[in-house]
């Protein structure tokens, strides 16, 4: 069984930082494809950004509104993804999802609530 | 960049009734590989997003076959033959063909019971 397990959110300040992981269970994590996607309170869904498997040399691509401010990065030996945000503001403010890529977006994790507040 | 709209916003439905939903892309989505790269997804209330259909017409495992997935080019249909309670929730469309700019999701069709 797949499993994804987001953690690290909670409330920061604006301006601040945050880093949120993912622990992958159920597959071959250092080959998987994967994904952030946020989800805004009472919106829709919004793709940030993807690395690829290390056999895919591990290259990441972002969704322009967070490109260089969020950072996409794994440890294979940990089976774990991270998402490092930086410059936070309140539209920042959501749930973050992991996902793994299978013919584009296949599992969720359950995700992690971020606020970004003073 | 591509732009994803779904379509209507919200659906009223009766139990045991037909639902239909729409999702057109602004440029077509047939790859060069030939395959299109449309997928649907399910989020339930409170709950994470599931996907239900990939690559138009393909189920995924579990999905009960009340679900169907059909369209070609820029026009996309998602139907549930005799809605039930359990399906109560927004439905997305999520397009990964054109890259950049990356995968774009439609803004979700809500489905009520009436």
């Amino acid at each position: 069984e797949v499993l994804l397990v987001e953690s690290g959110g909670g409330l920061v300040q604006p301006g601040g930082s945050l880093r949120l992981s993912c622990a992958a269970s159920g597959f071959l994590f250092d080959t998987a494809w994967m994904s952030w996607v946020r989800q805004a309170p009472g919106k829709g869904l919004e793709w940030l950004g993807r690395i690829k498997g290390i056999v895919d040399g591990g290259t990441t691509d972002y969704a322009a509104p967070v490109k260089g401010r969020f950072t996409i990065s794994r440890d294979d030996s940990k089976d774990t993804l991270y998402l490092q945000m930086t410059s936070l503001t309140s539209e920042d403010t959501g749930m973050y999802y992991c996902v793994r890529e299978t013919t584009l977006i296949g599992d969720w994790g359950q995700g992690a609530l971020v606020t970004v507040s003073s | 960049d591509v732009v994803m709209t779904q379509s209507p916003l919200s659906l009223p439905v009766t139990l045991g009734q037909a639902a239909s939903m729409s999702c057109r892309s602004s440029q077509s989505l047939v790859h060069s590989d030939g395959n299109t790269y449309l997928n649907w997804y399910q989020q339930r209330p409170g709950q994470s997003p599931r996907r239900l259909i990939y690559k138009v017409s393909n189920r995924d495992s579990g999905v009960p076959d009340r679900f169907s997935g059909s369209g070609s080019g820029t026009d996309f249909t998602l139907k549930i033959s005799r809605v039930e309670a359990e399906d109560v929730g927004i439905y997305y469309c999520l397009q990964g063909t054109h890259w950049p700019p990356g995968y774009t999701f439609g803004q979700g069709t809500k489905l009520e019971i009436k």
